[in-house]
């Protein structure tokens, strides 16, 4: 199992500006995953983090709005930039969960855009 | 990655009843998940099913996979306030990360 630290849990964000979401990892792992969770919708996967090279992004996401960074094998962080209140949203970040092995989640960090 | 569908999308049953949710998928997986997230918080994970299995428990949880419907159900008996909860299933064939459908939102009233 894993234990995630995920910080903040919630923030209230001005337009324009960008924050930037941590996730900690109590143990190494290879596979690391953000999404996002629009209000009421479901969790949508906005890219993979590979540690030492670069994060590969689903399909209506870019680096540009969501850069992402993986230093090391438990560390991950997600930027959303020049937000606007389109980026309200829940983001989690999880690890594992693949079709083989169970997800372990982070708290989420609630988002508002104003 | 594949997505399973829930069924219903909401359900409000009495503390004490027992709940029942589906999920339906359209292509061969390896196995299926269900994860439960609390008010917007990070998921949790339930059950694993292998396809070569029909039926799985853990607690008050029992799962069932018909591979030849390309379906599974949920079934939470002697549900309590504390399962409140939005349920999601996620079919996953090879190891490629889950995607999650738009879940069964389950109150449960005591």
């Amino acid at each position: 199992s894993a234990v995630i630290s995920q910080k903040p849990s919630r923030d209230i964000c001005q337009r324009g500006t960008s924050l930037t979401i941590q996730c900690q990892v109590d143990s190494q792992v290879t596979m690391m995953f953000w999404y996002r969770q629009q209000p009421g919708q479901s969790l949508t996967l906005i890219a993979t983090a590979n540690q030492g090279s670069e994060a590969t992004y689903e399909s209506g996401f870019v680096i540009d709005k969501f850069p992402i960074s993986r230093p090391n094998l438990t560390f991950s962080t997600l930027t959303v930039s020049n937000m606007s209140p389109e980026d309200s949203s829940i983001y989690l970040c999880s690890v594992e969960g693949t079709g083989e092995t169970e997800a372990f989640f982070g708290q989420g960090t609630r988002l508002t855009v104003v | 990655s594949q997505q399973g569908e829930e069924d219903p999308q909401a359900l409000s049953i009495q503390e004490g009843e027992n709940a029942t949710m589906n999920c339906s998928y359209k292509t061969s997986i390896n196995n299926l998940q269900w994860y439960r997230q609390n008010s917007g918080r990070g998921l949790v994970h339930l059950i694993l099913i292998r396809s070569n299995e029909r039926e799985k428990h853990s607690g008050r949880l029992r799962v069932t996979l018909d591979t030849s419907k390309k379906s599974s159900s949920l079934l939470i008996t002697a549900s309590r306030a504390a399962d409140t909860a939005s349920y999601f299933c996620a079919p996953t064939w090879g190891n490629t990360p889950l995607v999650f459908g738009k879940g069964t939102r389950l109150s449960v009233i005591a």
